[in-house]
């Protein structure tokens, strides 16, 4: 199965910073990679498909970049209801895995 | 607007079984592949299981596989896990989420808790 590390395990930044979080897949994923946000006691929201597409109604604060093994998603400014746990996914073989998580938390 | 909402789950004994349901609105219900996945406290998610929009392409993951099974009726719109020879690690929120690949709406979940 394909191995998602997220890095770092939590990002502390001050709000309007910029936060640049890491998801490196075990293999290549090609550009099957999502990205996902989850406030406490919310269900997972995506915001991110094939590694830079923005979900719908997404601002464009948020980008996704990278391909093959190496990708990153991008908070230009962070406001305040950025601060959550954000997952990567691959979508490039079966079984569909999951990062461990990246919590970014004010500063 | 597009509901998903699971039910079923509850505390059950190691060995035990449950029957999870997801029942959804606000979208052809047909047109859509369903998904299974779990988040056991305080951790991470993964994926569990998958079906197509006809029931006919079917996918587990390798901790569930042989005991957990997933069905659909489009005419009710529901999908449901069906969770045999359960395991305390088992133990977490279950969500139904809609999309083939990518998880693109979600339900709030239920929790399955397995402890003797």
């Amino acid at each position: 199965e394909i191995v998602l590390t997220q890095s770092p395990a939590t990002l502390s930044v001050s709000p309007g910073e910029r936060a640049t979080l890491s998801c490196r897949a075990s293999q290549s994923v090609s550009s099957h990679l999502a990205w996902y946000q989850q406030k406490p006691g919310q269900a997972p929201r995506l915001l991110m498909h094939d590694a830079s597409t923005r979900a719908a109604g997404l601002p464009p604060t948020f980008s996704g970049s990278g391909s093959g093994t190496d990708f990153t998603l991008t908070i230009s400014s962070l406001q305040s209801e950025d601060f959550a746990v954000y997952y990567c996914q691959q979508y490039h073989d079966w079984p569909l895995t999951f990062g461990g998580g990246t919590k970014v938390e004010i500063k | 607007q597009v509901q998903l909402v699971e039910s079923g789950g509850g505390l059950v004994k190691p060995g035990g079984s449950l029957r999870l349901s997801c029942g959804a609105a606000g979208f052809p219900f047909s047109d859509y592949s369903i998904n299974w996945v779990r988040q056991a406290p305080g951790k991470g998610l993964q994926w569990v299981s998958f079906i197509n929009t006809a029931g006919t392409t079917i996918k587990y993951a390798d901790s569930v596989k042989g005991r957990f099974t997933i069905s659909r009726d489009n005419a009710k719109s529901s999908v449901d896990l069906q969770m045999d020879n359960l395991r305390v690690e088992d133990t977490a929120l279950y969500y139904c989420a809609r999309g083939e690949v990518t998880f693109e709406f979600w339900g709030r979940g239920t929790l399955v808790t397995v402890s003797s």
